[in-house]
């Protein structure tokens, strides 16, 4: 069945360091979602990609949707100790798979 | 205001006693789903539904069911509790515009089966 994949598992940064968790799926997907999840929290929406090449950006984040839309990335610049908490990258859209999620740590 | 609750919060149990979570939201959202997340694991999708009365698998079913008689309600059943199924769950909502759009989710049920 379709997997996806997500790396690394961890990441800790000095703040002010600039942050990369990548997303990789078994097979083409028709969307791909990424969420937030703060330590004790629920998952958190942050966006949706759809098409082929999507770069889309919220502030110091910047996600991307790859040309075979097989993987993402989703890219923190200069992160800061609010950046805290695991991403996931999830899809598709009804019977969705989420990633492992990749944890972010900042040292103040 | 938006909202996707979930009771109960916490729950202790005990091996084969029957249990409900429910799930509801305000939003009138057609797309329901529930997940259960584990250290290590992220988030595994249980069941979802795409509107009422229209419910599918998610990656791990066994031992789960699930009923959408109204669009704002998605309870989940554990018919028989059993200690593997410790975990936190999670309710979420979606609108359908073509395909799920944003994911609300709810606050999370912990759940520990003795």
């Amino acid at each position: 069945g379709q997997q996806v994949m997500q790396i690394p598992q961890y990441q800790h940064v000095q703040e002010g360091e600039d942050f990369t968790t990548y997303c990789n799926s078994s097979t083409t997907l028709s969307n791909i979602q990424w969420y937030k999840q703060r330590p004790g929290g629920h998952p958190v929406f942050l966006i949706q990609l759809v098409k082929s090449g999507e770069v889309k950006k919220q502030k110091r984040l910047t996600f991307q949707f790859g040309e075979a839309k097989k993987n993402s990335s989703l890219h923190i610049t200069a992160t800061q100790t609010t950046d805290v908490g695991t991403y996931f990258c999830a899809g598709p859209a009804g019977a969705m798979r989420f990633g492992a999620g990749t944890r972010l740590t900042v040292k103040p | 205001e938006a909202q996707v609750t979930q009771n109960p919060r916490y729950l202790i149990t005990v091996t084969g006693k029957k249990l409900t979570v429910t799930c509801s939201q305000n939003m009138n959202h057609e797309y329901m789903s529930w997940y259960r997340q584990d250290p290590g694991l992220g988030l595994r999708q249980i069941y979802y539904s795409m509107n009422v009365e229209v419910t599918d698998k998610g990656d791990v079913p066994e031992g789960y069911k699930v009923s959408r008689k109204e669009k704002r309600n998605f309870p989940l059943i554990l018919e028989s509790p059993s200690p593997n199924q410790t975990s936190l769950y999670f309710c979420a909502t979606a609108m359908m515009i073509p395909f799920t759009d944003t994911q609300y989710f709810g606050p999370g049920t912990r759940l520990t089966v003795l």
